[in-house]
């Protein structure tokens, strides 16, 4: 069945240190990718996609690229800073479903400190 | 900012009384969708519509019963719930909910239940 794998948390990090949150992925067919960002007592925001192999997804400084030999989709910031804080999700919607179905990971809380 | 809107923010409920939770989007979006999250869990989905009909409902007790009044309303009815069925509630929703082509689904702010 589909599934995501995400490294367990929390991440502990100082401001303008590197972050990689892992995530692989099992699916059949050609899964989309998704990065959820879910801050203290809000909903999940999309932080970015890939729909497609070698895609990489950008926004607000973080990245991750779709890698199908190795079936993983890592988030990656050059420099973290105290207000992205928050747990990222991890998840992948798989073509063959009928509807928009996410599969997610268990999530990943970020910690920055000053 | 979210472009869907949930109603309330914060519901506290008696387990023998009836509520209902109250959903948004003027995206022009086809599929909606309900959520429950847990703390520290990952959302769990429980109800899809598509184009205002319902299209996965996975094995949700039937104190909860949704309705999707027209393509840019999505209720949720809650009648003689449980304390374990306090948790956050998620609306959503999508472009196109029946073709599987990874479609971006946009997530309200959240309602969040407590049952007492």
């Amino acid at each position: 069945g589909n599934s995501v794998t995400q490294m367990e948390g929390p991440v502990t990090l100082s401001e303008e240190a590197f972050l990689t949150i892992n995530c692989t992925y099992t699916a059949t067919g050609y899964p989309s990718l998704f990065w959820y960002v879910q801050y203290p007592g809000e909903g999940l925001q999309l932080l970015l996609k890939a729909t497609k192999a070698d895609d990489k997804g950008s926004n607000k400084g973080f990245e991750a690229t779709y890698r199908k030999e190795t079936t993983s989709f890592h988030l990656e910031k050059g420099s973290v800073q105290v207000s992205d804080s928050a747990v990222y999700f991890c998840a992948l919607s798989a073509a063959s479903y009928n509807t928009d179905k996410l599969i997610f990971g268990t999530g990943t809380r970020l910690q920055v400190f000053p | 900012d979210t472009e869907v809107t949930q109603t309330p923010k914060h519901l506290v409920m008696g387990m023998t009384n009836k509520k209902s939770l109250k959903c948004e989007q003027h995206m022009g979006h086809r599929a909606m969708y309900w959520y429950k999250q847990k703390a520290k869990k990952p959302p769990e989905l429980m109800f899809v519509y598509s184009y205002e009909k319902l299209s996965i409902n996975e094995s949700v007790p039937s104190r909860f019963s949704p309705e999707c009044p027209n393509s840019s309303l999505l209720n949720l009815h809650l009648h003689a719930l449980q304390p374990e069925d306090s948790a956050l509630y998620l609306c959503a929703s999508s472009q196109e909910g029946n073709r599987g082509a990874g479609n971006t689904i946009y997530f309200g702010e959240g309602s969040w239940l407590t049952v007492v």
